[in-house]
């Protein structure tokens, strides 16, 4: 079975400070692997995926992340973290139909 | 590019009616829509599958009589709430594939509905 998992339900972080969000999958096969950021009663953007080719992805507003195979892990990074990075993270992994993570509620402080 | 609006972006309905919400891709061509439901501060659960000009594919659980989906162009797709309750209340969101492409959704807004 296909899964994704998300072990932290929060993540806080200082204004400037380097941030990573945690995901681990569970796939068969080769994963395509995606992280969306959800603003509250919004729908989810999209920042980035990982389909094949260099580990490391980089996407959009400055975010970036690194598929590790023997680990089995997509975790998401940022090397300076913004306020207006607050937000919720969901990790998802493409196999026929797109398994969520759990979602991580970043919190980045002044 | 690959913007894709929900209509509307939140209802409130008496209990027993059907609510309608569309999903749209503004710019692209969509073969495959999904419909999603998110709980307060949980992940979204994916309710079904929709391609254009056949039935849609319900996830278990998902009462296909309930909520009805339909595709009938290649930029709309429709989820009909029947009699709704209480317990429909929900945030539900969209999302379209791009034509040709398996492996990015992109996301709609959301739909906030709300039943007394």
């Amino acid at each position: 079975a296909q899964s994704v998992a998300q072990p932290e339900d929060q993540v806080n972080v200082a204004e400037g400070n380097p941030l990573t969000v945690k995901c681990t999958y569970s796939v068969s096969g080769n994963p395509y692997l995606f992280w969306y950021v959800q603003y509250p009663n919004r729908g989810l953007q999209f920042l980035l995926k990982y389909i094949t080719g260099d580990n490391l992805v980089k996407g959009s507003y400055g975010f970036e992340a690194e598929f590790n195979k023997s680990q089995t892990s997509f975790h998401l990074k940022k090397p300076s973290a913004l306020v207006s990075d607050s937000a919720l993270y969901f990790c998802a992994v493409s196999f026929n139909k797109f398994y969520f993570g759990s979602g991580t509620k970043l919190n980045v402080k002044p | 590019g690959a913007v894709v609006s929900q209509h509307p972006s939140w209802v409130i309905c008496k209990s027993g009616t059907s609510v309608k919400i569309e999903c749209r891709s503004l710019d692209f061509q969509a073969t495959t829509m999904f419909w999603y439901r998110q709980f307060p501060k949980q992940s979204l659960m994916l309710m079904a599958t929709s391609n254009e000009g056949s039935k849609a594919t319900y996830e278990q659980g998902v009462e296909k009589d309930k909520f009805l989906i339909n595709h009938a162009s290649l930029t709309l797709s429709t989820l009909t709430v029947t009699s709704a309750h209480p317990e429909d209340s929900s945030f539900y969101i969209c999302s379209a594939e791009l034509a040709g492409s398996t492996d990015t959704q992109y996301f709609g807004p959301g739909t906030r509905l709300t039943v007394l």
